[in-house]
C-alpha cells in the first residue's frame, strides 16, 4: 500500500542535542512538507520542498534544517538551537498540481518529540 | 496574523443531528478550501473539499458551503456518527502563488455523542 511512514513514533531528546525524524513516501509525490502541531496552535509549516534538491523555509524554519536528496525521503532535523522543540511533528506529502483538484496532502502518522 | 481561523475550539452534537464547523479567512486570494479530519497521536485525513468556483460540494454525509463575498465557509455532517468525533481542520491555499502550500486554522474538536 502506498504511504507515508514516519519513524520513529515516540522520541526523548536531552537538552543540546539535535536530533533527525524521518519521513518516507512512496506514492511518487513531488511535494514534501514538514509541520509542527502544538495544542491550541494548529499545524505550522516549517519547510516544504518541491523537487528533490531543493526545499523553501515555512514559518517556522528557525532552528530546523531539512534535506531532500530523493524523491522519496524529507528528513527533518532538529538542532539545538530550536528553543522548544517539544511537539508533534507531522510529514506531508503532494503531487504538484496541475489544477486546483490534485491539492490533497497525505500525511503521515506523526512523532511525538519531547525534550527531556 | 492568522489567515484561516477556526473560532470554536470545540463543539458537541447529539448523535443523528447536524454537525456544522465554520471557518473564516482574511487572504482574498485563498481560491481552494479543504477539511481534514485527526484523531489523537496520527497524522490528518483528507476529508473533502471545494474550489472558490463553487458553493457546495457534497460527499455522502459531509457537505462544504463556501461564501466567498463573507470568506466563510461550512462542513455540515449529517447524520453526526460518534466515530465523527475527531478535530476538524480547515486549510486554503492560493493556487496563483505557485507554493501549492496549505494554510491551516487552529481546528475543532467535535465530540459526537451517543
Amino acid at each position: 500500500d502506498g504511504g507515508i511512514t514516519q519513524s520513529p513514533k515516540y522520541l526523548f531528546r536531552k537538552e543540546g542535542q539535535n536530533v533527525t525524524l524521518s519521513c518516507e513516501q512512496n506514492l511518487n509525490h513531488d511535494a514534501m512538507y514538514w509541520y509542527r502541531q502544538d495544542p491550541g496552535q494548529g499545524l505550522r509549516l516549517i519547510y516544504y520542498s518541491q523537487i528533490v534538491n531543493d526545499f523553501q523555509k515555512g514559518d517556522i524554519a528557525e532552528g530546523y534544517s531539512v534535506s531532500r536528496e530523493k524523491k522519496e525521503s524529507f528528513p527533518l532535523t532538529v538542532t539545538s538551537a530550536q528553543k522548544n522543540p517539544t511537539a508533534f511533528y507531522l510529514c506531508a506529502s503532494s503531487i504538484v498540481p496541475g489544477h486546483p483538484g490534485d491539492y490533497g496532502y497525505t500525511f503521515g502518522s506523526g512523532t511525538r518529540l519531547t525534550v527531556v | 496574523d492568522q489567515q484561516v481561523k477556526q473560532n470554536s475550539p470545540s463543539l458537541s452534537v447529539q448523535e443523528g443531528r447536524i454537525s456544522i464547523l465554520n471557518c473564516d479567512y482574511t487572504n482574498s486570494m485563498f481560491d481552494y478550501f479543504l477539511w481534514y479530519k485527526k484523531y489523537p497521536a496520527e497524522g490528518p485525513t483528507f476529508l473533502i473539499s471545494i474550489s472558490s468556483i463553487k458553493d457546495k460540494n457534497e460527499d455522502g454525509r459531509f457537505t462544504v458551503f463556501l461564501n466567498k463575498s463573507a470568506k466563510h465557509l461550512s462542513l455540515h455532517i449529517v447524520p453526526s456518527q460518534p466515530g465523527d468525533s475527531a478535530v476538524y481542520f480547515c486549510a486554503a491555499s492560493d493556487s496563483g502563488a505557485g507554493s501549492y502550500q496549505l494554510t491551516f486554522g487552529k481546528g475543532t474538536k467535535l465530540s459526537v455523542i451517543p
